[in-house]
C-alpha cells in the first residue's frame, strides 16, 4: 500500500538556521503531497501542497517540490523562526480509500532563541 | 467563516462507558472522515463516507462505529471504549470538486480512557 516516511526527530535548530525536513513516498498512481503543520494544542493546518510531478507548493517561507523520479516531496525553509516550533506531518492522497491522506510519523521542530 | 468543528474538545471516561464525538462541516463537502493520531504513528484513518448513508472503514476501524445521516454531520461512536483507544482524534472533510483533495481538520479531540 502507499506509505510515507519522514525524517525522525526532534529537529533543533537555532533561529535564523536553514530547514530541511526529508520526506519520501511509495504510491501508486499520481498522488497529491501535502506538508501539514500542527502547532502545540492546536489542530492540524495545510502548510503547502503539489498535485504534480515538479510542482513547487510554498507557503510562510516554506518550499517543497513534488520530485517523481526520487519520490521525494522534502520540506525547506531558509531562515526559521521559534514560531515555527510545531509538528510537521508530510502525506499523500490515496484515491483508491476515499480519498485519504496517509501521513507520515511526523517530525518535531524545536528553534531556539 | 468555513470550518471543521468537533465536540468535545477534551474527554475523560471509563472502559465500556458509551460515547459520541460529534463533527459537523458548514462548507457543504461530500466527504469526511476520522483519524486517530498516536505518538511515532501519525495520523491513521478510523473511517470515511463519501455522502449522507455512504460509509467505509478505514485502516483502523475497530472498536468505532460512525453514521452519515445528515450531509453536514459524521460522528464517531465508541460503544464500549478501552484504554487503547486514548488518543487525539480529528474529523476531516474535503470536497470532489478540488481535485487536490486537500482535507480540512477540526480542532481535535483529546479522549483519556482510564
Amino acid at each position: 500500500g502507499n506509505s510515507v516516511t519522514q525524517m525522525e526527530g526532534p529537529v533543533t535548530l537555532s533561529e535564523e538556521a536553514f530547514l530541511t525536513i526529508n520526506c519520501t513516498y511509495t504510491a501508486t498512481g499520481y498522488p497529491s503531497l501535502f506538508w501539514y503543520v500542527q502547532y502545540p494544542g492546536e489542530g492540524l493546518q495545510l502548510l503547502l501542497k503539489a498535485t504534480k510531478a515538479d510542482d513547487k507548493g510554498s507557503n510562510k517561507g516554506f518550499e517543497a517540490t513534488y520530485r517523481k523520479e526520487t519520490t521525494s516531496f522534502h520540506l525547506e525553509k531558509g531562515s526559521v523562526q521559534v514560531s515555527d516550533s510545531a509538528v510537521y506531518f508530510c502525506a499523500l492522497s490515496d484515491y483508491k480509500y476515499g480519498n485519504k491522506l496517509v501521513f507520515g510519523a511526523g517530525t518535531i521542530l524545536r528553534v531556539k532563541s | 467563516e468555513a470550518q471543521v468543528t468537533q465536540n468535545p474538545r477534551y474527554l475523560i471516561t471509563v472502559t465500556g462507558k458509551k460515547l459520541t464525538v460529534t463533527c459537523s462541516q458548514n462548507m457543504n463537502h461530500e466527504y469526511m472522515s476520522w483519524y486517530r493520531q498516536d505518538p511515532g504513528l501519525g495520523l491513521r484513518q478510523i473511517y470515511y463516507s463519501m455522502n449522507v448513508e455512504v460509509t467505509d472503514k478505514g485502516d483502523v476501524p475497530e472498536g468505532y462505529k460512525v453514521s452519515r445521516k445528515e450531509k453536514r454531520n459524521f460522528p464517531l461512536i465508541l460503544e464500549s471504549p478501552s484504554p487503547n483507544q486514548t488518543s487525539l482524534y480529528f474529523c476531516a472533510s474535503h470536497t470532489i470538486f478540488d481535485t487536490s483533495y486537500e482535507q480540512y481538520f477540526g480542532p481535535g479531540t483529546r479522549l483519556t480512557v482510564t
